[in-house]
């Protein structure tokens, strides 16, 4: 079982450019949710997905959008990329009520 | 008022000592909790899931008080290896999303 995989690992991004990451859950996980880490702070919460419908949102712009297929995996954009966008972006799957495994992070540079 | 609040860190202890974490959280209606830790650049791994009437794992001992919404960790004998971030996480209900704290670091030290 591979677990929770996040692509790419590392990206780097100019301001003002839209950004696709990518997550692949755990075998026979249907929930997908991501987090947002900035250096020093705990994840915080964007959104959630589950049978391939935004469930939940955190605090977040509209530029923040995500997706999830068929097979469970998800993505996340961000458009209008920020400065402040810079951060470890983690995917979280899951399936009620297990608890969630988080995959290794995509870290995101916006210069 | 953030919704959970972590100890402000570091914790610098040495090997052998014994090092307590709290948090406290503030939706009184939370019906889960958990201790996650993280290492430098990783993803976070749950450590242990706490419950009323508290539970220990080896060196680690969680405790949770709902009338304080008060979450403690403890952590004894302390290795080099314990050195991480320890996150403070509440669910408010069902799969809703997980709400972390901050982080406390910990460095143990020989």
């Amino acid at each position: 079982d591979a677990g929770v995989t996040q692509s790419p690992t590392h990206l780097i991004k100019t301001r003002g450019q839209q950004v696709t990451l990518r997550c692949s859950p755990k075998s026979g996980h249907d929930t997908v949710s991501w987090y947002q880490q900035a250096l020093g702070q705990g994840p915080q919460f964007i959104f959630q997905y589950y049978e391939e419908e935004e469930r939940q949102r955190g605090n977040f712009p509209d530029r923040f959008s995500g997706h999830q297929f068929p097979n469970y995996s998800s993505e996340l954009n961000v458009n209008a990329l920020l400065l402040g966008d810079s951060a470890l972006y983690l995917c979280a799957s899951s399936r009620f009520p297990d608890e969630a495994f988080f995959g290794q992070g995509t870290r995101l540079t916006v210069v | 008022r953030k919704e959970v609040e972590q100890d402000p860190g570091p914790f610098n202890v040495p090997e052998g000592a014994t090092v307590a974490f709290n948090c406290t959280y503030s939706n009184s209606a939370s019906q889960s909790f958990f201790w996650y830790r993280q290492d430098c650049r990783k993803e976070p791994k749950l450590l242990m899931s706490v419950y009323s009437s508290g539970n220990e794992d080896g060196r680690f001992t969680a405790q949770l008080n709902r009338a304080s919404q008060y979450i403690s960790l403890l952590i004894r004998d302390s290795k080099l290896s314990d050195s991480a971030t320890y996150l403070c996480v509440v669910r408010n209900s069902g799969n809703t999303p997980l709400v972390f704290g901050k982080g406390t670091r910990l460095s143990v030290i020989a």
